[in-house]
């Protein structure tokens, strides 16, 4: 049964800062991962989607990097603004029999203070 | 982008009732729907794949007889939640990949809280 961890569980930092995000998976026969922004009582937000052939896809200030083998992920956020603040989770699809399900992550809670 | 909505997007019921929800894609056709639970400060967990024209898939633990999954077209899903109680209040939400590709768009998601 896949599982998937996120550390760290919160995380506060000043505004302009630099910060990772880590993602991990047990099970290395994944379709695809994907990060995601939830604010409070809301839906989910797609971020950024990695194939299981790629390394790692940019958009603006994110980078995601996905090393299958080793079951790891980082979302990597440059120049951090308060906006940022939100919970980010990151999910990877299965394969095989469990094509298309996603499994999440508990999330990291982020909060960018001005 | 493709948008998914749901309706309602919050609902107060008292226990005993049935609340419905529906899940829309609104610019694409999608053969399969999610179905996710998401619990204060939990992450989301998958409850059900709704497929078009067929039963649902359920997964383990989730009682197929008191969430009833209906994807009676291209564009929309839809959860009963039968004889609610209070354990069943959190956050559903529903996503949906556009048909023939892998990427999955969610839904808002829909507050239930039985009384």
């Amino acid at each position: 049964k896949q599982e998937v961890t996120q550390i760290p569980a919160a995380l506060s930092v000043p505004e302009g800062e630099n910060l990772v995000l880590n993602c991990s998976f047990t099970d290395s026969a994944i379709y695809n991962l994907q990060w995601f922004r939830q604010d409070p009582g809301k839906g989910l937000t797609s971020l950024l989607l990695i194939q299981s052939s790629q390394r790692e896809q940019t958009s603006g200030r994110l980078n995601a990097s996905l090393d299958k083998s080793s079951g790891r992920s980082t979302l990597y956020i440059a120049a951090s603004q308060p906006g940022d603040s939100a919970t980010y989770l990151c999910a990877v699809r299965g394969g095989g029999t469990s094509y298309g399900k996603l499994t999440f992550g508990q999330g990291t809670i982020l909060t960018v203070h001005p | 982008g493709a948008v998914v909505s749901q309706h309602p997007s919050w609902v107060i019921c008292k226990s005993g009732t049935s609340v419905k929800i529906e899940c829309r894609s609104l610019d694409f056709q999608a053969t399969t729907m999610f179905w996710y639970r998401q619990f204060p400060k939990q992450s989301l967990m998958l409850m059900a794949t709704s497929n078009e024209g067929s039963k649902a898939t359920y997964e383990q633990g989730v009682e197929k007889d008191k969430f009833l999954i209906n994807h009676a077209s291209l564009t929309l899903s839809t959860l009963t939640v039968t004889s609610a109680h209070p354990e069943d209040s959190s956050f559903y939400i529903c996503s949906a990949p556009p048909s023939g590709t892998y990427e999955q768009y969610f839904g808002p998601g829909t507050r239930l809280t039985v009384t």
